[in-house]
């Protein structure tokens, strides 16, 4: 089956500071990925979708220029989280999808929960 | 807008039947997907329904009805396990994805 895998699993890091997630397609080209944010409790909220090679497109309110998303290759996509800050602390989750002729499923990676101190 | 409701939360007993309804009102429709997330995880694939109808597997069926707008996810044989989340989803004319805010599902012994 498809595969997303996520690393790291988990961080901490410091206020101001930036951390890197890499979300990677294992056994498919990923022609779409997404970038979610879920706090606890709550939905999960999609931040930005991104297609191999172009830009991203980030939802309302969810600032560009704080959150880099880099999807170089179809099979991995970066999530920056630049002059992070307690407030950023969440678990965020990509996922990804083949556009398949029957479904447009998205498979999804184990998540990363960012703790900002 | 667009909008997909569901309960917040469920209480069930194990090895009971629980059905877990999503209405949505969509701009568009080309699917319905359930998925479900145990806590501290990422959500896991159940079900894509693009037809009307029901679609058994295992344990778990899930319907459609694309004029009702309506959805929802039967789960038979309920074990402990299966007290987590679930989300319905539905994407829309331009592929997006719209969440619901999931079910919590609780299951007793």
């Amino acid at each position: 089956g498809a595969v997303v895998s996520q690393h790291p699993s988990w961080v901490i890091c410091k206020s101001g500071t930036s951390v890197k997630i890499e979300c990677r397609s294992l056994d498919f080209q990923a022609t779409t990925m997404f970038w979610y944010r879920q706090f606890p409790k709550q939905s999960l909220m999609l931040m930005a979708t991104s297609n191999e090679g172009s830009k991203a497109t980030y939802e309302q309110g969810v600032e560009k220029d704080k959150f880099l998303i880099n999807h170089a290759s179809l099979t991995l996509s970066t999530l920056t989280v630049t002059s992070a800050h307690p407030e950023d602390s969440s678990f965020y989750i990509c996922s990804a999808s083949s556009d398949s002729a029957s479904s447009y499923e998205q498979y999804f990676g184990p998540g990363t929960r960012l703790t900002v101190t | 807008g667009q909008n997909i409701d569901q309960p917040t939360e469920m209480t069930a007993t194990e090895g009971a039947i629980v059905q877990i309804n999503c209405s949505y009102q969509t701009s568009g429709f080309n699917g319905q997907f359930w998925y479900q997330q145990h806590a501290g995880e990422a959500p896991t694939f159940l079900s894509y329904n693009v037809l009307d109808g029901l679609e058994e597997k295992g344990r778990f069926s899930s319907f459609l009805s694309r004029s009702k707008g309506y959805s929802y996810l039967l789960l038979k044989e309920l074990q402990m396990k299966d007290s987590a989340s679930y989300l319905c989803a539905v994407t829309d004319s331009n592929y997006q994805l719209i969440w619901g805010a999931g079910t919590k599902l609780i299951i007793k012994p």
